[in-house]
């Protein structure tokens, strides 16, 4: 099984709203990953977990908060977003996060919209 | 990070072999060619890498200049399917965990 899953493929919410992005795979990966990418753009890198602990945060607002409850399992809790964070959101998973065994596998995305 | 430079567009014949060159000129010894692909409106998908030797696997062939300052992605035969954004990535082989994504290639295949 090579597939991650990414729930919901689509979301819409209010700036007001909590919603959360749900990522999960089952390969046995030890890395996972969160991109934003907005239209006609490349992903760009939000979060890393390594091994369960997060290991990259690229200066991402605290209205995003990543969670790793297992090995298996990658949340994005979302509070009081802006318009402007409205994009397709990618998770990915790699064996490990450094070294040739790198090779990173994307979920679907989650297409979200802030009203 | 090592930047990488793509063409921004390419056009390629169904059937005949995709060439996607990508420029890599300030890459350091101990850093990967990775190679991905986005479809219309799917994640991003995994094609090949390689450290200084050419490979080759089910998808594509990556074939490095001996100088390893660039590289080209070839498809043997090209399909519709293939037409995506091709990104080239060079990231190290050890330590940091950081896959930046350029502007990448959109290659349109057409029949």
């Amino acid at each position: 099984d090579t597939e991650v899953t990414q729930t919901p493929k689509h979301l819409v919410m209010g700036m007001t709203n909590k919603k959360s992005l749900k990522c999960e795979q089952h390969m046995g990966h030890r890395a996972m990953y969160w991109y934003k990418q907005k239209a006609k753009k490349p992903p760009e890198l939000m979060f890393v977990y390594s091994y369960e602990k997060l290991s990259i945060n690229e200066s991402v607002p605290s209205r995003f908060s990543p969670e790793c409850p297992n090995s298996s399992l990658l949340n994005l809790h979302l509070h009081a977003l802006q318009p402007e964070d409205s994009a397709l959101y990618l998770c990915a998973s790699s064996q490990v996060a450094r070294g040739p065994l790198n090779e990173q596998y994307f979920g679907p995305g989650t297409r979200l919209t802030v009203t | 990070d090592a930047k990488t430079t793509q063409p921004p567009s390419m056009d390629c014949a169904e059937g005949r072999a995709a060439n996607l060159p990508c420029n890599h000129s300030t890459i350091s010894g101990n850093e990967y060619v990775y190679w991905y692909r986005q479809i219309h409106s799917q994640g991003p998908q995994y094609i090949i890498h390689g450290l200084k030797n050419n490979e080759t696997n089910e998808m594509a062939s990556l074939i490095i200049t001996e100088d390893r300052k660039s590289s080209t992605l070839i498809l043997p035969h090209a399909t519709l399917r293939d037409t995506a954004v091709y990104y080239c990535i060079v990231r190290p082989n050890t330590g940091g965990f950081k896959t930046i994504f350029g502007a990448g290639t959109r290659l349109f295949v057409k029949a």
